[in-house]
């Protein structure tokens, strides 16, 4: 069974602190991993990941992938208020028929204070 | 351009009935997908929709199911509901049909069975 665990669960940090989420995955037929952020309801996407050991950023975030060893981070640098959230994990998998499935892992909850 | 939208944001059903939720994509998009979240479980794949036809299911019971119509739109459908039916229930859809171009999600709805 495909399964996506995320560590840890939960992180406080102050504002400007750097943090590091990570995400281990045991997936058959992957074909990306993706980063999403969800504050409310939607969660709102963030990074898709296919190549091994190539860094994406966008602004204060990063992320990369370890296809080897089956795991990618998520790093946020310069923290800020507005960077609280849970942020979620996802592996697609091809699933057959020309559907690839989601598997998420549980959420990082991370709460940033002043 | 709008969003993934999905109707109504919150529902109050009791145990024993049904419930239809809806769901309009991005427009253009022509795979729409389902997931439920729960704090105790995370997200979870429902089922994929792609041009009319379902593409994949999760391990949900036969409770619940859904349908695409031809202008992309999707519904899901929950009967005979139980108290652990209670989530939040997202959509999400994406342009190509493949995970490959990452999913937009909607704002949800909210069900709680009372």
């Amino acid at each position: 069974e495909d399964k996506v665990v995320q560590s840890p669960l939960s992180l406080v940090v102050h504002e400007g602190d750097t943090v590091t989420l990570n995400c281990s995955y045991e997936v058959t037929n992957f074909r990306s991993l993706l980063w999403y952020k969800q504050e409310k309801k939607a969660p709102t996407f963030l990074f898709m990941l296919t190549s091994s050991g190539i860094e994406k950023k966008s602004g204060r975030l990063s992320s990369i992938l370890d296809k080897k060893e089956l795991f990618s981070i998520l790093n946020i640098t310069a923290t800020q208020t507005g960077d609280s959230a849970v942020y979620l994990c996802a592996n697609s998998a091809y699933s057959g028929a020309g559907s690839y499935q989601l598997t998420f892992g549980k959420g990082t909850k991370l709460s940033v204070i002043p | 351009k709008a969003g993934v939208t999905q109707t109504p944001r919150y529902l109050i059903k009791t145990r024993g009935q049904q419930v239809t939720l809806s769901c309009s994509p991005i427009s253009g998009h022509r795979s729409v997908s389902w997931y439920q979240q729960t704090p105790g479980q995370g997200l979870q794949f429902l089922f994929e929709y792609f041009s009319e036809t379902q593409r994949n299911k999760g391990n949900f019971p036969g409770r619940f199911s859904g349908r695409q119509f031809s202008n992309s739109r999707s519904e899901m459908n929950v009967s005979t509901l139980e108290l652990g039916d209670s989530a939040l229930y997202l959509c999400a859809s994406s342009p190509g049909g493949t995970a490959l171009y990452g999913y937009t999600f909607g704002s949800g709805t909210r069900l709680t069975v009372v």
